[in-house]
């Protein structure tokens, strides 16, 4: 079964570190996505790659990063400069400019500073 | 842990009743919608689409509805059943491939 597969699914961070999400497709996709969620406040995107070895800021990417060395992978670092980095992850991936523009989601990360 | 649907418009709807879930879009050119229905604790799941050329697209129990004249787009579910519960997106694109997502709304079914 094709899908987009994140991992882990529960995160604990200690003040001042880096972690790193993954984010896996097997749906060849061109184009990945990350979003933050919180509480009330819908979906918010972090980064997101249209093609590999490129990808772009999105409207939260403060204290995050990103690399898109292939096709099916797109993982997130949440570094130490991310003040607030509690939240529910989502990573998506779509087609590039096809007649089906929708998204394809993981099953999430929930990250906890502790 | 702490629920998606928090602080979200909330919609209470006795089980076996219909639900209608509704949307205000702002860009003027999109041209392609979908509705996500996400459960708690559990990534976002395609329900629903329709492009701007309909106004009305049936699925299994579920129409969405679009006017375009006033950037509107509404989720109908006929009978809702406890597995309906959840945290309902809106989503549009011009077809830059990027969506943007609406806030959520928070369905509740009664048993």
């Amino acid at each position: 079964d094709g899908g987009i597969t994140q991992s882990p699914k529960y995160l604990f961070r200690k003040e001042g570190q880096n972690v790193t999400l993954s984010c896996e497709q097997n749906l060849n996709h061109d184009a990945m996505y990350w979003y933050r969620q919180d509480p009330g406040q819908g979906l918010r995107l972090i980064y997101y790659s249209q093609i590999v070895n490129d990808f772009q800021k999105g409207d939260i990417a403060e204290g995050y990063s990103v690399s898109r060395e292939k096709k099916e992978s797109f993982p997130l670092t949440v570094t130490s400069a991310q003040k607030n980095p509690t939240a529910f992850y989502l990573c998506a991936s779509s087609r590039r400019r096809t007649e089906n523009y929708g998204y394809t989601f993981g099953s999430g990360t929930r990250l906890t500073v502790v | 842990g702490e629920s998606v649907g928090l602080h979200l418009p909330t919609l209470s709807v006795q089980e076996g009743d219909n639900s209608i879930i509704n949307c205000a879009y702002s860009n003027s050119a999109s041209d392609y919608f979908i509705w996500y229905k996400q459960e708690s604790g559990k990534g976002p799941q395609f329900i629903i689409d329709i492009r701007s050329n309909m106004d009305k697209r049936q699925g299994q129990r579920v129409t969405v509805l679009l006017n375009k004249t006033v950037k509107h787009l509404s989720l109908q579910i006929a009978a809702t059943q406890p597995g309906d519960s959840a945290v309902y997106f809106c989503a549009e694109t011009d077809g830059n491939n990027r969506l943007a997502f609406g806030k959520g709304n928070q369905v509740v079914v009664i048993p």
